[in-house]
């Protein structure tokens, strides 16, 4: 079975500092990787996912297969990154079923 | 286009109350699916569906049914409710098609609490 391992619940930044939320997971196959945000009083909603390899709002993310992680990155945190970012994985195949991490709520501060 | 709808917003329920938990969307999208968010464990899959009759268990299925006989509505129903059921619930949906998966869209969620 697979599993996403977020393994910080808050993480704490100042405007303008780097920020890397951390995801690993464990899965045999070749799954396929995301980031969802879920920002205050709005849905959850897609941020990116590693085969687009592309940069969303400043954040992005790699796909590392043999540390198994997926982490997320941006150079200078904005106060409008303040959210919960969740991690999800996809099964090889498995179409749609995702598989969520417990989720880390980022706060940046001024 | 209205989206991923969930209705009702909020629901206090009694311990063995049975309810149903409404989901629609108008995207005509084949997937859709149920979850539910609790403090500290993410979002775990209950139930999915992969089309009109086509319904499927995800990870935590047990004490909850659901059905697609349409492709816009797929309604969950708690059978006999229990406080470890409170939780807010998520319905998603999207195209199905083979990997690189399509984004999901959620609705905004359903916050129940059994007493």
């Amino acid at each position: 079975a697979q599993r996403v391992t977020q393994p910080e619940k808050l993480l704490s930044v100042f405007k303008g500092a780097p920020v890397e939320l951390k995801c690993n997971y464990s899965y045999s196959g070749s799954p396929e990787l995301f980031w969802y945000v879920q920002y205050s009083r709005q849905r959850l909603q897609l941020l990116l996912r590693h085969i687009s390899r592309e940069s969303i709002k400043g954040f992005t993310a790699d796909l590392n297969k043999g540390e198994t992680s997926f982490h997320l990155k941006k150079p200078f945190a904005q106060e409008e990154d303040s959210a919960m970012y969740y991690c999800a994985l996809s099964p090889t195949g498995g179409g749609n079923k995702l598989t969520f991490g417990t989720g880390t709520q980022l706060k940046v501060e001024l | 286009n209205a989206g991923v709808t969930q209705t009702p917003k909020f629901q206090v329920l009694k311990t063995g109350q049975s309810m149903t938990l409404q989901c629609a969307q108008d995207m005509n999208h084949e997937y859709m699916s149920w979850y539910r968010q609790d403090p500290g464990m993410g979002l775990r899959l209950i139930h999915y569906s992969v089309g009109a009759g086509i319904t499927d268990q995800g990870e935590v299925p047990n004490g909850y049914n659901v059905s697609r006989s349409t492709t816009e509505d797929f309604p969950l129903r708690l059978l006999s409710a229990a406080p470890s059921q409170t939780s807010v619930y998520f319905c998603a949906s999207s195209y199905k098609r083979l990997p690189p998966s399509y984004e999901q869209y959620f609705g905004p969620g359903t916050r129940l609490t059994v007493t």
